[in-house]
């Protein structure tokens, strides 16, 4: 079947740590892919997407996420997390001619100790 | 710029009744969308309009539901005969063609 996963329900690290976070798809053709992060009562905020090209994409809040088509994987990085980071994170995708439709996974709940 | 705005932020209705949710997208977004986001899920696509017609409403779950655009701008969800099982957050997003959607804050619909 179709579908975004994300292995990890939940993650905590401390600050200043390093911080990757998981999503892999299983769709016949590459998707677009996405990242978003949800605040508690913010809306969905996107940080980056990859289209195509340069498998490494740079993001807003100094994220940066890798695309490896050989293992379905586009996960997301950030080499020093702060507090503020606290939050839930999405992977989603858009299937090619698909529409603009976004397809998410179910999340990663992020916490971060001080 | 205002962002997407939702309206209320919260409804709480007893099961049977009728509920609207409405969306305001960005000023001159052409395309407009509603997700539903279950407690401890991500948000699942329900309807997308390209101006005021529904080009995509696959994601709706039953004859319930229906949204209307009717003047390409604002947004109304329509949920008939609530069920608990509608309870959750319905978000709305709005974007211009095949660029990045901007959410709103979205309403959290409590069916008791």
């Amino acid at each position: 079947a179709q579908s975004v996963t994300q292995p990890d329900i939940h993650i905590t690290v401390s600050e200043g740590a390093s911080l990757e976070l998981r999503c892999n798809y299983s769709y016949g053709a590459t998707p677009y892919l996405f990242w978003y992060v949800q605040s508690p009562g913010q809306g969905l905020q996107l940080l980056l997407k990859y289209f195509s090209g340069d498998t490494l994409v740079q993001g807003i809040k100094g994220f940066e996420a890798e695309f490896k088509r050989s293992q379905s994987s586009f996960n997301l990085r950030k080499p020093s997390v702060h507090w503020s980071d606290a939050a839930e994170y999405f992977c989603a995708v858009v299937l090619t001619g698909g529409g603009n439709k976004l397809t998410f996974g179910t999340g990663t709940q992020l916490k971060v100790e001080l | 710029g205002a962002g997407v705005s939702q309206t209320p932020s919260n409804k709480v209705t007893e099961k049977g009744k009728y509920v609207e949710l409405r969306c305001d997208p960005i000023s001159g977004h052409t395309a407009l969308y509603w997700y539903r986001q279950s407690l401890g899920q991500g948000p699942e696509f329900l309807i997308y309009f390209q101006g005021t017609g529904a080009a995509d409403d696959s994601g709706l779950p039953n004859d319930r539901f229906f949204a209307v655009r009717p003047e390409g701008s604002v947004s109304t969800l329509k949920i008939q005969r609530t069920e608990r099982g509608d309870s959750a957050v319905y978000l709305c997003a709005s974007s211009s063609p095949n660029n990045e959607q901007f959410f709103g804050p979205g309403t959290r619909l409590t069916v008791l």
